[in-house]
């Protein structure tokens, strides 16, 4: 059964660079779309976008031009870079993969990962 | 942008059935999919495409959508269903995924 696993810094500051990384085992990246999704403290969903495995990509208009997701066959990870961050970006990170071929639903998750913008 | 709209927290007791609903502009047409979560935990598919259940996924758990509105039913609800379920969406005309802002299920 395919694990995805979210690893990156638990703290960045202000105006710097967010990067993650989701390693996938048990499962090739390729076939499917990989999604980002975040939870702000005691909040709901956010999605931020997904990258297919050919590394064609679809942002959340709110992050665009902020944002980069990639793919990283030979390794089979996803990554996701988040520039100039603020403290609204504090929050907890998860990546998630599709449904096979198509955009529909997430499954599975990873666990999470808290990320703390601060000073 | 497309909206879901949830109930902020439903209650019932043991044995009981409860119903979650997510609403939004012509729902009836788009594919609903709803996930747990439970403190401290990854979010959770129980049902996909309105009413199918993943494998592991309890009988109890059901799904409609139809008009504005999808909802989750949960049958004989145990303390274990405690959770926040939210449904989810992906909106062609935007081709951006949506969700709905949870809700709280209370296990009395």
């Amino acid at each position: 059964q395919v694990h995805l696993q979210e690893s990156g810094p638990g703290l960045v500051k202000p105006s710097e660079t967010l990067s993650l990384i989701c390693s996938v085992s048990s499962g090739s990246l390729s076939d499917y779309f990989w999604s980002w999704i975040r939870q702000t403290p005691g909040k709901g969903l956010e999605w931020i976008g997904y990258v297919y495995s050919t590394g064609s990509t679809k942002y959340n208009p709110s992050l665009e031009g902020r944002l980069t997701l990639s793919v990283d066959t030979s390794k089979n990870q996803v990554s996701l870079r988040l520039r100039s961050v603020t403290t609204a970006d504090t929050a907890t990170y998860f990546c998630a993969r599709h449904a096979y071929n198509t955009v529909y639903w997430f499954d599975p998750w990873g666990l999470g990962t808290l990320v703390t913008v601060s000073s | 942008s497309y909206v879901l709209t949830q109930p902020p927290s439903v209650s019932v007791a043991p044995g009981e059935t409860a119903n979650i609903t997510c609403g939004g502009d012509s729902i009836g047409g788009k594919s609903v999919h709803w996930y747990l979560q439970k403190p401290g935990q990854a979010p959770v598919l129980v049902i996909y495409v309105d009413r199918d259940r993943p494998s592991g996924i309890p009988e109890r758990f059901s799904g409609s959508n139809f008009g504005n509105t999808a909802t989750l039913t949960i049958s004989k609800v145990e303390a274990g269903d405690e959770a926040d379920y939210y449904c989810q969406v992906w909106d062609t005309s935007s081709d951006v995924q949506v969700f709905g802002g949870g809700t709280k299920l209370t296990v009395l």
